[in-house]
């Protein structure tokens, strides 16, 4: 089942903060978070763990609540270049399913 | 340069026609997969393989074949029973509990 985001869609300024939430209704054992600039591939952000581990990005930080199925990414100071639609992508209780996405958030960052 | 090439990047095709979308990798991946993006619905799951010769369906299989006979290689084929297949297509491989690189992906159009 698809995870769902939230916001759709954020605007900001330069310098200001955002939040963007991903849940599921199944139990998680990771989950990915990606961003897609228009007419481009998905680029690879961050990835939780079950368990704890992290891996991604130095600029970008997110929790992983596994009681509660839910991820969040948090991008602060925004800049310019975040731009773009980020997905989340949930993967199942063990290491070889793959992803399913989110349809994602919408960031406009302005100067 | 490792990474994922998808050719072409724009196939049209006309209907009841077959079509096949490439998609190499030289990361030495064993995991690949095939999603499709339509506008506002994210990134939804055709088929993905673990292994050589092994696949597995996604929740939009109908429509589209798969095969893997070399590690490197994973080609999706639209055929004429997929009634919809106007979409931005998106292969991506991966290594056990690491991000996924996505290709930059085939835009089909039906005329």
């Amino acid at each position: 089942q698809q995870p769902v985001q939230s916001p759709q869609a954020v605007i900001l300024r330069e310098g200001e903060d955002a939040v963007i939430n991903c849940s599921s209704s199944k139990a998680l054992y990771s989950v990915h978070w990606y961003r897609q600039k228009h007419g481009e591939a998905p680029v690879f952000l961050m990835i939780l763990l079950k368990g704890g581990e992290q891996k991604g990005h130095e600029k970008i930080s997110a929790s992983f609540n596994e009681k509660k199925q839910q991820s969040s990414l948090y991008l602060t100071a925004s800049q310019l270049s975040y731009s773009g639609t980020y997905f989340c992508g949930t993967g199942g209780n063990w290491a070889g399913t793959a992803l399913i996405f989110g349809k994602g958030t919408t960031l406009s960052v302005s100067s | 340069d490792g990474g994922i090439t998808q050719s072409p990047k724009y196939l049209f095709r006309k209907e009841g026609q077959n079509v096949t979308l490439s998609c190499e990798q030289n990361l030495n991946h064993d995991a690949m997969y095939w999603y499709r993006q339509d506008p506002g619905q994210g990134l939804r799951l055709i088929y993905y393989s673990q292994i050589v010769n092994d696949f597995q369906k996604g929740d939009i299989a109908e429509g589209y074949s798969v095969s893997r006979e070399k590690k490197e290689s994973f080609p999706l084929t639209v055929t004429s029973a997929q009634k919809n297949p106007t979409a931005f297509y998106l292969c991506a491989s991966s290594e056990d509990s690491y991000g996924y690189t996505f290709g930059s992906g085939t835009r089909l159009t039906v005329v």
